[in-house]
């Protein structure tokens, strides 16, 4: 099983910095298949990043993400107010599809 | 538009069953893998289990092998869970989720509770 280790565990950050999130995977991930998830309270994830680098549609093109292997990263250039939130990386390479345990990005 | 309508959840003694629905449209739901992901409360994601196109493959985490069983209908555009020997762990927010190059669309989610 891919262990999916992010951080940090909480960001803290104002409004127009900009947010580096990290996940580091205990092996490989076949064919980078890397997945970020945004969840705000109440809602149901929405996915922002797939194959480690390509956005989903209708994202901000402020979201972007890089890596490749074991080490990935989700970089928001400059936070607008709704992008405080959960985010979390999935690897779907290779059964069991594992989450990381998230990072929350809080307004400081 | 992509929906996905998740159903039957609800509260259940331990060692109790229940069978979760998912109600697929907008989409042709015979063409593509779809996922069950569950949220215990104030927890993370867990990936549970998923489906193939075609029904060729199955995979489910370690937490649920043996005691659920995913399945498709295609005629019926739906996607189901079938969970049996429920736990208090198994207590949780279950999620249907369609795959298009990671999780793209997800349902509200149907709330499954195990308790005494």
């Amino acid at each position: 099983e891919i262990v999916l280790t992010q951080s940090p565990g909480t960001l803290s950050l104002s409004p127009g910095e900009r947010a580096t999130l990290s996940c580091r995977a205990s092996q490989s991930v076949t064919s980078n298949y890397l997945a970020w998830y945004q969840q705000k309270p109440g809602q149901a994830p929405r996915l922002l990043i797939y194959g480690a680098s390509s956005g989903a549609t209708g994202i901000p093109d402020r979201f972007s993400g890089s890596g490749s292997g074991t080490d990935f990263t989700l970089t928001i250039s400059r936070l607008e107010p709704e992008d405080f939130a959960v985010y979390y990386c999935q690897q779907y390479g290779s059964s069991p599809y594992t989450f990381g345990q998230g990072t929350k990005l809080e307004i400081k | 538009e992509v929906q996905l309508v998740e159903s039957g959840g609800g509260l259940v003694k331990p060692g109790g069953s229940l069978r979760l629905s998912c109600a697929a449209s907008g989409f042709t739901f015979s063409s593509y893998n779809m996922n069950w992901v569950r949220q215990a409360p104030g927890k993370g994601l867990e990936w549970v289990s998923s489906i193939t196109s075609g029904s060729i493959y199955m995979y489910y985490a370690d937490s649920v092998r043996g005691r659920f069983t995913i399945s498709r209908d295609d005629a019926q555009n739906s996607l189901f869970l079938q969970m049996n020997s429920l736990r208090a762990e198994d207590t949780a927010l279950y999620y249907c989720a369609r795959q298009f190059g990671g999780y793209l669309n997800w349902g509200q989610g149907t709330l499954v509770t195990v308790s005494p």
